[in-house]
């Protein structure tokens, strides 16, 4: 039961264009949501991060878009740079039936900046 | 301040061997979160613990793993009587709130051969 889904597993896109990363959560308890990026052999590193009670948090190129009614995030990336080329996980944090604590993840999304 | 410390980076173990992963949180964090990534696939939660205190074992296998966070020293996650599909990489992450931005070390690939 994938509680976090990014749908698309790879995105490719133009250097200076707008990269657009999309996940989706089925769980309505979920209260906080992170993006994570993450180069090869390298750990995650923390991105950006949203609460629920707010639907836009932008830290210089990033901005993070939350809609609760429809259960979606997305994070936006302009102008890409060469360097956003990096593996991309959607992270949502909250009270879970099963378990005290539990970070669900993303499988992930894969951004390729072209030149 | 240095970040999340783990070793080995690359651990190969035998069918049948111990592994011993170690993880060194940032200085100040006391929750600590260890993480599987097998291949092509995303990151999964293994376990949440505290000083000398396992929060959260949910993500775990019943057997052949266990994880320790002593009052002195690294977390360590064991896995006895590794077998091929433990080959994964495993991240350690801490935070100094729970629930909230980790801060993940670079991992340990353990291949069993």
């Amino acid at each position: 039961d994938q509680q976090v889904k990014q749908n698309s597993p790879s995105l490719s896109v133009q250097e200076g264009r707008i990269s657009i990363l999309n996940c989706d959560y089925t769980n309505s308890m979920f209260d906080y949501f992170l993006w994570y990026k993450k180069y090869p052999a390298e750990g995650p590193t923390f991105l950006i991060s949203i609460s629920s009670i707010k639907d836009k948090n932008e830290d210089g190129r990033f901005t993070v878009f939350l809609n609760k009614s429809a259960k979606h995030l997305s994070l936006h990336i302009v102008p890409s740079q060469p360097g956003d080329s990096a593996v991309y996980f959607c992270a949502a944090s909250g009270p879970n039936m099963d378990s005290n604590y539990q970070l669900i993840w993303g499988a992930g999304t894969k951004l390729i900046i072209k030149p | 301040n240095a970040g999340v410390m783990q070793n080995p980076r690359h651990l190969v173990r035998r069918r049948g061997q111990e592994a011993r992963l170690r993880c060194s949180p940032m200085k100040g964090h006391s929750h600590v979160y260890w993480y599987r990534q097998l291949p092509e696939e995303g990151l999964k939660f293994m376990v949440y613990l505290q000083k000398e205190n396992i929060i959260d074992e949910s993500g775990m296998p019943k057997e052949r793993f266990s994880a320790e966070f002593p009052k002195e020293g690294p977390s360590i996650l064991r896995i006895q009587q590794v077998v091929r599909g433990d080959s994964a990489a495993y991240f350690c992450a801490s935070s100094p709130i729970r629930d909230r931005e980790a801060f993940f070390g670079q991992g340990t690939r353990l291949t069993v051969v």
